[in-house]
């Protein structure tokens, strides 16, 4: 069965300091990948997506993800974390068509100290 | 940027009565929107897809009576929760899906509506 594993629930970083949030999913075929952001009262904004090419991928606000085909990961890092970069982070996997149907992982939670 | 926009953002009712949920696709016609709910600390579970002039096509052990769904226009997509129940308290959140990102679809999601059902 598809599923997307974040291992990590809570994450701090200090301001300045490199992030790197742990993503892993299962899914027999080629997957669609995904990273949104949640926000308080914002929706969920995509980062980045992969479905082929380019296993490193970039994204907004300078975060980029490598995909590793035999690691079935798909890490999300950025090198200099900003206090506003504190939200809810959410790895998802498209199955399907086109990737048209998303399966999240649980999410992690960045938190930011200064 | 597509824009997706929900309302209400917060809705409280007794238990018993039916509430709707509106999700609007501001900048863009979407064919297909999605409905998921969210649990405090939790993913995002995917309740049912919603097509524009057909049925909606729900996931495995929602309940289709309990929780109905419009897709009348390109725009716009309504769940109702019909005969509420405390269990029904949660986060609901819509998406819409626009193609013209390219080969792989994007999904837009919209702020989300937090329910609570005394």
């Amino acid at each position: 069965a598809q599923s997307v594993t974040q291992p990590d629930i809570h994450i701090t970083v200090s301001e300045g300091a490199s992030l790197e949030l742990r993503c892993n999913y299962s899914y027999g075929a080629t997957p669609y990948l995904f990273w949104y952001v949640q926000s308080p009262g914002q929706g969920l904004q995509l980062l980045l997506k992969y479905f082929s090419g380019d296993t490193l991928v970039q994204g907004i606000k300078g975060f980029e993800a490598e995909f590793k085909r035999s690691q079935s990961s798909f890490n999300l890092r950025k090198p200099s974390v900003h206090w506003s970069d504190a939200a809810e982070y959410f790895c998802a996997v498209g199955v399907g068509q086109a990737g048209t149907a998303l399966i999240f992982g649980k999410g992690t939670t960045l938190s930011v100290s200064s | 940027g597509a824009v997706v926009s929900q309302h209400p953002s917060w809705v409280i009712c007794k238990s018993g009565t039916s509430v709707k949920i509106e999700c609007r696709s501001l900048d863009f016609q979407a064919t297909t929107m999605f409905w998921y709910r969210q649990f405090p600390k939790q993913s995002l579970m995917l309740m049912a897809t919603s097509n524009e002039g057909s049925k909606a096509t729900y996931e495995q052990g929602v309940e289709k009576d309990k929780f109905l769904i419009n897709h009348a226009s390109l725009t716009l997509s309504t769940l109702t929760v019909t005969s509420a129940h405390p269990e029904d308290s949660s986060f609901y959140i819509c998406s819409a899906r626009d193609f013209r990102g390219g080969l792989v679809e994007t999904q837009y999601f919209g702020p989300g509506t937090r329910l609570l059902v005394l």
